[in-house]
């Protein structure tokens, strides 16, 4: 079965711009997450869904934002980028929340210049 | 914030040895998760053991967990080439969310 699939693949935006990533889960997996990996601050939990609902949030500014749609696809918007919001985000999508394991898709990578 | 932190940083063996990773973390959790990462491409999810297991096997590989010293470790036996990568667990509380740590960088030369 197809796996996770995360458009686009790599961005270039400029400071001040915003950005909308998506992310396709696995058919039937209702829980999506979103994580932000950068080499000095690691893997950062950005926020879940499940069926439509945002579960969690981690620590970072209202000026990243996410939403899932009825057919469980998910899409994460940051708005007024800065140069510290160069990263790869990476969506994982599961069957539940929290008890099974995670599905990542290949991420995509974020340039902010 | 990380919950998890892998021991050690970097691991650098022959083809055919083991390679044991070990994981500590803060908080109880539901279940700890391992996962392995190319290149900085997508994770890729190895095994999950529940909190009240101590032991699971996948093919070469074997993870422990002791919840009484809050850590883990997870053992590829025979080695590849192939399993040249960066390995993270992942803690799982009532949160849900996954905590991973910062990993363990596996090079595995022929």
């Amino acid at each position: 079965k197809a796996g996770v699939t995360q458009t686009p693949r790599y961005l270039i935006k400029t400071r001040g711009q915003q950005v909308t990533l998506s992310c396709s889960p696995i058919s039937g997996h209702r829980s999506v997450s979103w994580y932000q990996q950068t080499p000095g601050q690691g893997l950062q939990f950005l926020f879940e869904y499940f069926s439509e609902t945002q579960r969690n949030k981690g620590n970072f500014p209202g000026r990243f934002s996410g939403r899932q749609f009825s057919n469980s696809r998910s899409e994460m918007n940051v708005s007024t980028l800065e140069l510290g919001d160069s990263a790869l985000y990476l969506c994982a999508s599961s069957l539940g929340l929290g008890t099974y394991g995670y599905t990542f898709g290949s991420g995509t990578r974020l340039t902010v210049v | 914030s990380q919950q998890g932190e892998e021991d050690p940083q970097a691991l650098s063996i022959q083809e055919g040895e083991n390679a044991t990773m070990n994981c500590s973390y803060k908080t109880s959790i539901n279940n700890l998760q391992w996962y392995r990462q190319n290149s900085g491409r997508g994770l890729v999810h190895l095994i999950l053991i529940r909190s009240n297991e101590r032991e699971k096997h996948s093919g070469r590989l074997r993870v422990t967990l002791d919840t009484s010293k809050k850590s883990s470790s997870l053992l590829i036996t025979a080695s590849r080439a192939a399993d040249t990568a960066s390995y993270f667990c992942a803690t799982s509380n009532s949160g849900y969310a996954l905590n991973f740590g910062k990993g363990t960088s596996l090079l595995v030369t022929p």
